[in-house]
């Protein structure tokens, strides 16, 4: 079992460029999440989603966007990137919702350096 | 605001010591609190989760308390060995909405 897997690890963006951060698990979890972690602070939820085709946002959506066609699939736009969100992305998922005492699977994360 | 504090912010301990971390919380309602373990570039790995209801929780060398009436845990390593060298993050869920509210973490180094 892969678990999460996330791509690429590490990437360097130019100011205004876009791209996807990949994400994608073998556990069918219908729950996915994606979360920053900035140096020296917690993380902070992005973007989540319940199921395929259901996504919502979290604490720090702006500049971002998601999608999920499938269960298994959960990628990350940046859209015009901005130093700003140079920063480490994670991916994570669990069966169900957080407010039950159910495990969440991170992936290894992506490291996104904005110049 | 829904707020973890986590102390120290870092620690130097040597190998085969046993060392206490702290997390104090103010987040309402409470669900859950989670420890987490994260090494140096990679994800956080789940070591315990604790239920209102549960005060106490092992994980191998690794035992969390949960005293929710003062909204404190903690996180016991026995025997610590040079492989626990990492993060530890403290994780607090409230049963309203979808959000985790983390800690900063404490940094563990365990030195030969």
């Amino acid at each position: 079992n892969a678990g999460v897997t996330q791509t690429p690890k590490f990437h360097i963006l130019k100011i205004g460029q876009s791209m996807t951060l990949q994400c994608t698990q073998d556990m069918n979890h219908n729950y996915m999440y994606w979360y920053r972690q900035d140096p020296g602070m917690g993380l902070k939820l992005i973007y989540y989603s319940v199921g395929a085709g259901i996504t919502d946002k979290g604490e720090v959506p702006n500049g971002y966007n998601v999608s999920r066609s499938t269960t298994e699939d959960f990628p990350l736009r940046l859209e015009l990137a901005a130093p700003s969100q140079t920063s480490v992305y994670f991916c994570a998922s669990s069966s169900s919702g957080v407010g039950g005492a159910n495990v969440l699977t991170f992936g290894a994360g992506s490291r996104l350096t904005v110049l | 605001k829904n707020q973890v504090e986590q102390s120290p912010q870092s620690l130097i301990i040597l190998e085969g010591k046993n060392c206490t971390l702290q997390c104090n919380y103010t987040v309402s309602p409470f669900s859950n609190l989670r420890w987490y373990k994260q090494d140096t570039g990679r994800g956080p790995v789940s070591l315990t989760i604790m239920t209102f209801s549960e005060n106490t929780k092992s994980n191998g060398r690794y035992t969390a308390t949960l005293d929710a009436d003062t909204k404190q845990s903690s996180l016991h390593i026995t025997a610590s060995q040079l492989s626990d060298s990492a993060s530890y993050i403290c994780v607090v869920t409230s049963n309203s909405g979808y959000a985790l509210n983390f800690g900063k973490g404490t940094s563990l180094l365990v030195t030969p």
